[in-house]
């Protein structure tokens, strides 16, 4: 069973900073990864999907990055609405784990 | 628009059953593999189960597999979830989800998601 690690748990920053989101994966998963963001209170939204691809509506300061085990969400420049927490799951082999999160809050 | 809503959520006994129901509308149901996605209070999220467009093909994971069973009816554009011998563990919001497709191949990446339906198992 494969598992993601993601880290930071916790990620403080300001409006317009860069955030840089990690997530490793404990063997390979080639680019078969996704990144969702959470809310409180509401369900997860795609993000991006097979490591580096934008799914439909989602901003160009998103973007993904990475293969095999390693794995990186960056947010180019933080908008008020971006603070949330943010999870990786990969389709490579069932079960279809998740990350345990990463939750970027307003400094 | 493309909407998926679920229902039948609620307070159970351990060793109770449940029915989970999701209602889709706005696409074209028949043609997606959908899943069920679990997240226990505070906590991340968890892929419950899978079952393919056409019903040949579900998977499960090993913490409900035995006592969970995923099905749909396509002529109604629903998708279910019977638990069956719950326990405090299972105590979580559940949301359906539809898979999405890309020129034909299923990515089981989830694209829609419903608001989720709340199961409390508790004595």
């Amino acid at each position: 069973e494969i598992v993601l690690t993601q880290s930071p748990a916790t990620l403080s920053l300001s409006p317009g900073e860069r955030a840089t989101l990690s997530c490793r994966a404990s063997q390979s998963v080639s680019s078969y990864l996704a990144w969702y963001q959470q809310k409180p209170g509401q369900a997860p939204r795609l993000l991006i999907y097979d490591a580096s691809n934008r799914a439909t509506g989602i901003p160009a300061r998103f973007s993904g990055s990475g293969s095999g085990t390693d794995f990186t969400l960056t947010i180019s420049s933080l908008e008020p609405e971006d603070f949330a927490v943010y999870y990786c799951q990969q389709r490579s082999n069932w079960p279809f784990a998740f990350g345990g999160g990463t939750k970027v809050e307003i400094k | 628009q493309v909407q998926l809503v679920e229902s039948g959520g609620g307070l159970v006994k351990p060793g109770g059953s449940l029915r989970l129901s999701c209602a889709a509308s706005g696409f074209t149901f028949s043609d997606y593999y959908m899943s069920w996605i679990r997240q226990a209070p505070g906590k991340g999220l968890e892929w419950v189960s899978y079952i393919s467009s056409s019903s040949s093909y579900t998977n499960y994971a090993d913490s409900v597999k035995g006592r969970f069973t995923i099905s749909r009816d396509n002529a109604k554009n629903s998708l279910y979830l019977q638990m069956n011998s719950l326990r405090a563990e299972d105590t979580a919001v559940y949301y359906c989800a539809s898979i999405i497709t890309i020129f034909g191949v299923v990515m089981d990446y989830m694209d829609v998601w419903g608001k989720g339906t709340t199961v409390t198992v508790s004595s």
